[in-house]
Formats: C-alpha cells, structure tokens, sequence
C-alpha cells in the first residue's frame, strides 16, 4: 500500500454504537491529521498529532477520542454519536520540521459516517 | 470569521478554454498556499502551491498567481479538461504556526462543459 489508507470506507451506526475509524500513511510522515468534512462547508480540522504528541484539538466534542499509537496509524473512535455526526471524515499526514514546504498534506480517502 | 474564502461556489467553463478559480484571505501572517482537488468520495489530492516569496508558479497546464497587496490568490488552468471536474479547495498556513495547521477555504466546484 502506498499513500494514506483509511478504513472502513463506509459506516452506519446508531447512536448508542461504539466505532473506530483507522488510518495508515505509508509515506514516512511524522505528523498526522483528523479532518471532518460537511456539504459545502471548508474542511474541519480536528486533532493534530505531531511525533505521535497531541497538538490540536480544536474543540472537539469528547464523543471523539483520537489515538496515535505511532507516527504510521492513527484512530478516531467514536461513541454515543449524533445524527450531525455524519459526514466525510479525512485523514492526513505531513513531514513537518525540515524547513522545506513542510505544509503540504496527503490525505487517505475518507470514511463516509451515517449515524443514525 | 473565515480567513480564507472561496466566495464563488461554483464555476462552469468551457472544455479547452481557460478557467479560473479565486481565493481571498484575511490573515497577512500567511505565508504559504496549495490548492488542492477534490473528487466525490475521495480524499483531497494536492495540486500546487505558491510560497508568498513568490508572485507566480506553474506546473504544466496549473498556474497559481499570487497577490500579497490584495490578499488574493488565483488558479488558472488552460486548457480545462473534462477530467478537471473537481471541487477545488484553497488552502494556507503560517510558518510561525507551531501546529502547522492548514487554514481552508469552503472550496469551488469546477465543471468543465464538453
């Protein structure tokens, strides 16, 4: 596998499930990126994780729970959704702190959530 | 208040003409720009970008112009294509920013009419 994976692609859950979204980055990142993504809205970022730290967490309801186990993978699981949960969530991945154009982020392709 | 806009939501242009996209932002701390293309069902895919040391850079048929004066910024891309149907979305951030973060845009949807 090359890039960012994210799996499931899919998921539908009631409201009173509990799930994990995983993602993998296969390109030797050492920062990773949970975005949500609603119809014509800009992408929200989420949580920042950088060197597998904790940097970002821009208000995010504690429904969310990300982990970063390593620099490679990182989760968000998810419990007690609501139905304005649903939506495109991404992942990504960057190389920060080598002074070039360290910005640039490579994004999996997302898990469509429906809760119901 | 949005630091980055896309005021047009979408754009509809002729194959092999040139089309235009626009992004407007707020904060002068940014210093670094990408657009990014988006296809339904996928995850945005990186197109190109423009230091703010830099007015203008090309990669083959994409353009970005950057305007620092009028915190604008443009993508040009001639001949437009029918693969070139997307969402597109303009992003920026601040090197001063610890968390690297990207500040994005709400995006524009391109279609390119046969």
């Amino acid at each position: 596998e090359t890039g960012v994976t994210q799996t499931p692609r899919h998921l539908v859950m009631g409201m009173t499930n509990k799930k994990s979204l995983k993602c993998e980055q296969h390109l030797g990142h050492n920062a990773m990126y949970w975005y949500k993504q609603s119809a014509k809205k800009p992408l929200e970022l989420m949580f920042v994780y950088n060197f597998k730290e904790q940097t970002e967490n821009n208000s995010v309801p504690s429904r969310f729970s990300p982990e970063c186990p390593n620099s490679s993978h990182l989760f968000l699981h998810l419990h007690t959704l609501q139905p304005e949960d649903s939506a495109l969530y991404l992942c990504a991945s960057s190389h920060v702190g080598a002074g070039g154009p360290a910005d640039t982020q490579y994004f999996g392709p997302g898990t469509r959530l429906t809760v119901l | 208040d949005q630091q980055v806009k896309q005021n047009s939501p979408s754009l509809s242009v002729q194959e092999g003409r040139i089309s235009i996209l626009n992004c407007d932002y707020t904060n002068s701390m940014f210093d670094y720009f990408l657009w990014y293309k988006k296809y339904p069902a996928e995850g945005p895919t990186f197109l190109i970008s423009i230091s703010s040391i830099k007015d203008k850079n090309e990669d083959g048929r994409f353009t970005v112009f950057l305007n620092k004066s009028a915190k604008h910024l443009s993508l040009h891309i001639v001949p437009s294509q029918p693969g070139d149907s997307a969402v597109y979305f303009c992003a920026a951030s601040a090197s001063m920013d610890s968390n690297y973060q990207l500040i994005w845009g709400a995006g524009t949807k391109l279609i390119i009419k046969p």
